[in-house]
C-alpha cells in the first residue's frame, strides 16, 4: 500500500474561489506529479517536480500552480476556480535516479466540482 | 499525443473467464507497466516488464511484450468480480523519466 495521501477527497466549490489540493508522501521520493483525469479517460500530466524547489509544467496546459518547499509535500493551487476545472486530480510520486523504473505510487485522488 | 493505445476500450466477461487487454506504443521503450484503477480511486501498479523481457507472471496476471510489434498484452486468468476496474498501460522511455499513458481498458466482470 502506497504512503501517499491526498486531501480533500471530494470538493464542491463555487466559481472564482481559490482552492488548494494537498498531497503528501512518506516514502522519501524525490519525484512528484500531478495528473488530471476526467472520468474513464486517460491521465494528463499537468505538473511535476524532481525535488525541493524544482517544479515543471507537464504536457497539459493548466491554470493551476504548484510548490515544492518540502520533499514530502506537493500542493496544487487554483487561484480562481472555473467549471472547466471540474475533474479528478491525482497525485503520484516515484524514486529518482539512473536505475529507477519509473514506477508510480498514486494517492486516492481529489475529485473537484466547480459550480 | 499519447504513446500508448489500448484495446479494447471496454471488455465485459463472465466471472471465471480470462480477460486479455492489449497495448501498442510508438517509440522504443525502457519498460512497460500496467496499472489498475478502481472507479473513483487512484491507480495501483500491477506489473512491469522490461524491454529485454518477453513474458512475466504475477499471480493471475501474465504480461507479454513484443518489441518488434511495439505491443504488449495483459492476461488476467480466472477473473473475479473484484477485477472489475480500468487497466492502463504506461511506457517509460530511455531518454525520459516520465511515463507515457494509454487511454485504458474498462473491464467488467459479470457474476
Amino acid at each position: 500500500e502506497a504512503d501517499i495521501y491526498q486531501t480533500p477527497r471530494y470538493l464542491v466549490i463555487g466559481t472564482g474561489k481559490k482552492i488548494t489540493l494537498e498531497c503528501s508522501q512518506t516514502m522519501g521520493h524525490d519525484k512528484m506529479y500531478w495528473y488530471q483525469q476526467d472520468p474513464g479517460m486517460e491521465l494528463h500530466l499537468i505538473h511535476y517536480s524532481y525535488g525541493v524547489n524544482s517544479t515543471e509544467k507537464g504536457d497539459l496546459s493548466s491554470e493551476s500552480t504548484v510548490s515544492r518547499i518540502r520533499t514530502e509535500h506537493f500542493p496544487l493551487t487554483l487561484e480562481s476556480a472555473r467549471p472547466s476545472h471540474t475533474s479528478q486530480y491525482l497525485c503520484a510520486s516515484s524514486l529518482f535516479g539512473g536505475t529507477n523504473t519509473g514506477e508510480l505510487f498514486f494517492g486516492e485522488g481529489s475529485r473537484l466540482t466547480v459550480l | 499525443s499519447q504513446q500508448g493505445e489500448e484495446d479494447p476500450q471496454a471488455l465485459s466477461i463472465q466471472e471465471g473467464e480470462n480477460a486479455t487487454m492489449n497495448c501498442s506504443y510508438k517509440t522504443s521503450i525502457n519498460n512497460l507497466q500496467w496499472y489498475r484503477q478502481n472507479s473513483g480511486r487512484g491507480l495501483v501498479h500491477l506489473i512491469l516488464i522490461r524491454s529485454n523481457e518477453r513474458e512475466k507472471h504475477s499471480g493471475r496476471l501474465r504480461v507479454t511484450l513484443d518489441t518488434s510489434k511495439k505491443s504488449s498484452s495483459l492476461l488476467i486468468t480466472a477473473s473475479r468480480a473484484a477485477d472489475t476496474a480500468s487497466y492502463f498501460c504506461a511506457t517509460k522511455l530511455d531518454s525520459n523519466y516520465q511515463l507515457i499513458w494509454g487511454a485504458g481498458t474498462k473491464l467488467i466482470i459479470k457474476p
